[in-house]
């Protein structure tokens, strides 16, 4: 049974970099029939896309966070990674990862996250 | 746009029937949605996808109870006999090409 893990420090200073690691377990990361994402969650609110990441290396960023977002894989570690830099307040949240699926039918495609981590409390304080 | 709509809250009985409504932005009522659980204190659980025709798919271990059904532009979660451990926050969550993924703002549901 495939399982999601967060992991990274609860706590960043404005302006820092936030980094965050997502171990898979039960399955392979190089599967190429899956991908994998970050979603974020203010308290209090709803869920946020931040961006997504698939086997081949491609990434795919929201452009709200785009020009902060890094998200890689690593293989070898059976890993994916998440780098949110310039960090502010509004930046604090529970973080996700989660694994994704494409169906098509129709000749359109759904693209959606069937499987998440539980997630970690990041607050962005001096 | 590519925008989700969802009412901020529903309530129901225990043991009664509840329909959550998501509806679509105009121009994308062909779209499929996918439809996510989050109980108090937890993270999402993905319920099911959802066709613009109503034909549905439940992850792994979805009960019964839970199904989804569409008219239009809205894509429905039905959940029927009513648990207390229905009690959580439902987001629909959809994507488009150059658009990626979109959340709704998400449901609260009580469980009276």
């Amino acid at each position: 049974q495939l399982q999601l893990q967060e992991s990274g420090p609860g706590l960043v200073k404005p302006s820092e970099t936030l980094s965050l690691t997502c171990t898979v377990s039960g399955g392979s990361i190089s599967s190429s029939s899956y991908y994998w994402g970050w979603i974020r969650q203010p308290p209090g609110k709803g869920l946020e896309w931040i961006g997504s990441i698939y086997y081949s290396g491609s990434t795919y960023y929201n452009p709200s966070l785009k020009s902060r977002v890094t998200i890689s894989v690593d293989t070898s570690k059976n890993q994916f990674s998440l780098k949110l830099s310039s960090v502010t307040a509004a930046d604090t949240a529970v973080y996700y990862c989660a694994r994704g699926f494409e169906y098509c039918s129709g000749g359109s495609c759904l693209n959606a996250f069937d499987i998440w981590g539980q997630g970690t409390m990041v607050t962005v304080s001096s | 746009q590519l925008v989700l709509t969802q009412s901020p809250s529903a309530s129901a009985s225990l043991g009664a029937s509840v329909k959550l409504t998501c509806t679509l932005s105009s121009g994308h009522s062909s779209y499929a949605i996918a439809w996510h659980q989050q109980q108090p204190e937890k993270g999402p659980r993905y319920l099911m996808k959802l066709n613009s025709d109503g034909s549905h798919s439940k992850g792994d271990g979805i009960p019964d109870r839970f199904s989804g059904s569409s008219s239009g532009a809205e894509r429905y979660l039905t959940i029927s006999s009513l648990q207390s451990e229905d009690e959580a926050d439902y987001y629909c969550q959809t994507w488009g090409t150059g658009i990626n993924w979109v959340f709704g703002g998400g449901t609260k549901l009580t469980v009276l």
